[in-house]
């Protein structure tokens, strides 16, 4: 079993248009996480959710919104998408209490032409 | 601004000898590091950690030394293997959250 996946694992899509990751964990981890790795593998943290809830907002534009439909999903939708969304996506996990280690997803990889 | 830095992007080792990885930081509130192992089309896997109260923590080939005073930590793997190769990132965290504070990354190449 796939502790942490995502889907897709690739997307291509054109300029302007919307798309979602999807990410889900079986670990029974309380938090989850979105992370991006740009073209200059540039890892960052975009959004963090602890029990459904928005808990880290980083600088991310507002075309990029996050949902977390219950504890083990944690969706990443992006409105208008820009050349400059092109990225790999990570989804991570791990616990509130113990904020040490986070376990990745293997990630998608989002082209957009 | 970034917090952590990985000068080497690159580094290559015979195998059986160490691996040393380095990684350097400039935010004094971290509390808390991380390596990570990172092989091409998946995600990072946790290697190893240290508290920011220790300087050294060991796990079997893999150890982390960590100089609070310079604001460094490295990564020990010795006897590197062909298996090793991978990308490593550099993590920290703190200040606040459990966000994760990543370097660029060091490609280590263990050779024959």
């Amino acid at each position: 079993d796939t502790a942490v996946s995502q889907t897709p694992k690739y997307l291509v899509t054109q300029m302007g248009n919307d798309k979602s990751i999807k990410c889900e964990q079986n670990l029974g981890h309380d938090t989850m996480y979105w992370y991006k790795q740009d073209s200059k593998k540039f890892l960052k943290i975009m959004f963090s959710y602890n029990n459904k809830e928005l808990i880290i907002n980083e600088t991310v534009p507002n075309r990029f919104s996050p949902k977390s439909p219950d504890k083990a999903h944690l969706n990443l939708h992006i409105n208008s998408l820009e050349l400059g969304d092109s990225a790999v996506y990570f989804c991570a996990t791990g616990l509130a209490s113990r904020s040490d280690t986070q376990y990745f997803g293997p990630g998608t990889r989002l082209t957009v032409l | 601004d970034q917090q952590v830095k990985q000068n080497s992007p690159s580094l290559s080792v015979q195998e059986g000898r160490i691996s040393i990885l380095n990684c350097d930081y400039t935010n004094s509130m971290f509390d808390y590091f991380l390596w990570y192992k990172k092989y091409p089309a998946e995600g990072p896997t946790f290697l190893i950690s240290i508290s920011s109260i220790k300087d050294k923590n060991e796990d079997g080939r893999f150890t982390v030394f960590l100089n609070k005073s310079a604001k460094h930590l490295s990564l020990h793997i010795v006897p590197s293997q062909p298996g090793d190769s991978a990308v490593y990132f550099c993590a920290a965290k703190g200040g606040g959250g459990n966000k994760l504070t990543f370097g660029t990354g060091t490609q280590l190449k263990v050779e024959l």
